[in-house]
């Protein structure tokens, strides 16, 4: 079961450089969500995709971008990629449109903008 | 403006021992109320999820607790074992609200053999 794999693992970015993190998920979950994470924070949920064609933005959209690919495949792009922007990125999943269902996560890809 | 809100960011307790973590919210709108368990380098995992039309939800050794009046939720672990140890988030979600999920900052609970 591999559930939500997020790829890469790790990154180091340059400032000004772009990047695109790639998520996807095996459980034909209809949402999906990308989330950071800092030291000392909760996860901050940046865009969401309630969906397949659908995205809109989250608590801290700004300086990304996202694209739902299709129902399996969510992706998050950093346009120009900025320091403030070193963070743990985690993607999620959740499966039916209404009614109360967890999210699933993916084990983050942890990003490093110098 | 923090709408969850884990006061205490850690805590440890002996084997055996129950473990209690607290989580309070501000957002009358909030519905659906969830746990989740995260070790280093790895992503949340679920644990335990409470609706609000309800008042408790048990599952084996996890217990959550949820005060309406109060804004107030709790997690109780019994008996805590070693393997409890890691960070516990709680997090909120609103109806309509696309299941979007308010996460608290986290607690890092410590089980000491």
């Amino acid at each position: 079961n591999a559930g939500v794999t997020q790829t890469p693992k790790f990154q180091v970015l340059k400032t000004g450089q772009s990047m695109t993190l790639q998520c996807a998920q095996d459980m034909n979950h209809n949402s999906m969500y990308w989330y950071r994470q800092d030291p000392g924070m909760g996860l901050r949920l940046i865009y969401y995709s309630a969906s397949e064609g659908t995205t809109d933005k989250g608590e801290v959209p700004n300086g990304y971008n996202v694209s739902r690919l299709n129902k399996r495949e969510f992706s998050l792009r950093l346009e120009s990629a900025a320091p403030s922007q070193t963070s743990v990125y985690f993607c999620a999943s959740r499966g039916q449109v209404e009614g109360n269902q967890p999210q699933h996560f993916g084990d983050g890809t942890r990003l490093s903008i110098l | 403006d923090q709408q969850v809100k884990q006061n205490s960011p850690s805590l440890s307790v002996q084997e055996g021992r129950i473990s209690i973590l607290n989580c309070d919210y501000t957002n009358s709108m909030f519905d659906y109320f969830l746990w989740y368990k995260k070790y280093p380098a790895e992503g949340p995992t679920f644990l335990i999820s409470i609706s609000s039309i309800k008042d408790k939800n048990e599952d084996g050794r996890f217990t959550v607790f949820l005060n309406k009046s109060a804004k107030h939720l709790s997690l109780h672990i019994v008996p805590s074992q070693p393997g409890d140890s890691a960070v516990y988030f709680c997090a909120a979600s609103a109806k309509g609200g696309s299941e979007k999920l308010v996460f608290g900052k986290g607690t890092k609970l410590t089980v000491n053999p």
